[in-house]
């Protein structure tokens, strides 16, 4: 079955230490995203990127960065920089980018801080 | 600027009641709307969606209907169960300065009690 998958599903964090979380679709999708969310405030949009080796910033990108070397990967590393981590982060696919097709989601990784 | 504003929960219903959740936008343009569910502890699952004013877009039991007059896309379902019980996001995609993009409403926790 196509579809999103994100690992870890839990993952923690020491203070001062980068992390990496990975996004994989087989669905063929040329774009890809990752949302943070946070209780009471929805999803916010992280980075986006609509083709290979090209992304861009979303609403929220300080503290985070991403990269697409490959269709199916869109890895997401939260850096030290990021202040305030601990947020459940979806990835999501579509094809054709925004243009109406609505998002697939992974099933999310919970990030805390120990 | 472009939004979507939706009802504040959370909601406890019994099994077999109505339920109505308002949502309501802000935009610039003619966006597409959509309803997305999230079950405990998983993704963003696309509940049902409209591309135009007065499309009726609806699932499992599940209705919305395009309203263009009144900017909003409430979603509605005549006889609850249990297995309802999720966070409900309204969404919409609108062009933003060339590149379009997915704004989320902050959700609305629905619990259904037996």
């Amino acid at each position: 079955d196509g579809g999103i998958t994100q690992s870890p599903k839990y993952l923690f964090r020491k203070e001062g230490q980068n992390v990496t979380l990975s996004c994989e679709q087989n669905l063929n999708h040329d774009a890809m995203y990752w949302y943070r969310q946070d209780p009471g405030q929805g999803l916010r949009l992280i980075y986006y990127s609509q083709i290979v080796n090209d992304f861009q910033k979303g609403d929220i990108a300080e503290g985070y960065s991403v990269s697409r070397e490959k269709k199916e990967s869109f890895p997401l590393t939260v850096t030290s920089a990021q202040k305030n981590p601990t947020a459940f982060y979806l990835c999501a696919s579509s094809s054709q980018g925004f243009k109406n097709q609505p998002q697939h989601f992974g099933d999310g990784t919970r990030l805390s801080i120990l | 600027g472009n939004s979507v504003t939706q009802m504040e929960g959370p909601v406890t219903l019994s099994e077999e009641a109505f339920l109505t959740i308002n949502c309501t936008y802000t935009a610039t343009g003619y966006p597409s709307l959509f309803w997305y569910v999230q079950y405990p502890g998983e993704g963003l699952q696309l509940l049902l969606k409209a591309t135009k004013a007065d499309d009726k877009g609806s699932n499992k039991g599940f209705e919305a209907t395009y309203r263009k007059e009144t900017t909003s896309f409430h979603l509605e379902k005549g006889s609850v169960q249990v297995s309802d019980s999720a966070v409900y996001f309204c969404a919409l995609i609108l062009p933003q300065g060339g590149s379009e993009k997915l704004v989320f409403g902050k959700g609305m926790k629905l619990t259904v009690n037996p």
